[in-house]
C-alpha cells in the first residue's frame, strides 16, 4: 500500500512563509492534496491537483509536486492558519484515498 | 450548496454493532462520479479512510477493516450507512463522511462536521 510521510511539525511567525511537505515514492507522478483541519473541526481542502486553490481559499496557499516530494506552501501566515495540514493521494492500484500522517503548524 | 451531516451513538460497548448515517444536500447520488467516503480520526492521530461508495453501487474497503465493514445508500433518503461491527475501545475515533464530485479529481471536496463515537464498557 502507498505511503505518505509528512513533516513531523512547522513552526512559524506571523507574516512568514511555511513550508509542509508530503514524501511518497514518485509522488510527482500522481495528483496530490491537502486538507487543513483546525482543532474540533472538519478538514477542508485548500489544495487539490497539486496546486489548484478551491474557490474560497486565499492565493496563499499554494503546491507544488515534483520527485518524491509534494510541498504546500503557505506565504504571509496568520494566527488563523494554525491546524493540522493533510496531504492525500489516491492509490490507482486498490483504488483507495491515501491520507499521509499530518503536520501541525503552530503559528507562534 | 452540498452539505453532509453524519448522526448516530455517541456510545457503543465492545463488541456491539456502530450504525452511523451521512444525511446529505446538494447532490444526487445518480450523477456518475458521485461518490462517499467514510473517513475516522482517533484523537490525536491521523485520518484514515474506512469506505467508498460510488452513484454504480460499486464500494471498496480498507482492507484492514474490510471484514467489519459494510457501506450502502438510501438514494431516496439522501443518506448513506457505515455499520461496523464488533467494536472495540480501539475504534474510538470521530468519523466523518465526505463528498468526492464527478470530475473534481481524487479529492474530497466537503465534508460533514463528524460525529464522535466512544467505545466503552
Amino acid at each position: 500500500s502507498y505511503v505518505l510521510t509528512q513533516s513531523p511539525s512547522v513552526s512559524v511567525a506571523p507574516g512568514q512563509t511555511a513550508t509542509i511537505t508530503c514524501g511518497g515514492n514518485n509522488i510527482g507522478g500522481k495528483a496530490v492534496h491537502w486538507y487543513q483541519q483546525k482543532s474540533g473541526q472538519a478538514p477542508v481542502l485548500v489544495i487539490l491537483y497539486d496546486n489548484e486553490r478551491p474557490s474560497g481559499i486565499p492565493d496563499r496557499f499554494s503546491g507544488s509536486n515534483s520527485g518524491n516530494t509534494a510541498t504546500l506552501t503557505i506565504t504571509r501566515v496568520e494566527v488563523g492558519d494554525e491546524a493540522d495540514y493533510y496531504c492525500q493521494v489516491w492509490d490507482g492500484r486498490g483504488n483507495h484515498p491515501v491520507f499521509g500522517g499530518g503536520t501541525p503548524l503552530t503559528v507562534l | 450548496q452540498i452539505n453532509l451531516k453524519e448522526s448516530g451513538p455517541t456510545l457503543v460497548k465492545p463488541t456491539q454493532t456502530l450504525t452511523l448515517t451521512c444525511t446529505f444536500s446538494g447532490f444526487s447520488f445518480t450523477t456518475s462520479g458521485v461518490t462517499v467516503a467514510w473517513v475516522r480520526q482517533p484523537p490525536g492521530k491521523a485520518l484514515e479512510w474506512l469506505a467508498l461508495l460510488y452513484w454504480d453501487d460499486d464500494r471498496h474497503y480498507n482492507p484492514s477493516l474490510e471484514a467489519r465493514l459494510t457501506i450502502t445508500k438510501d438514494t431516496a433518503k439522501r443518506q448513506v450507512v457505515l455499520t461496523m461491527t464488533n467494536m472495540d475501545p480501539v475504534d474510538t475515533a470521530r468519523y466523518f463522511c465526505a463528498y468526492r464530485p464527478p470530475g473534481g479529481g481524487n479529492a474530497f471536496h466537503v465534508w460533514g462536521q463528524g460525529t464522535v463515537v466512544t467505545v466503552s464498557s
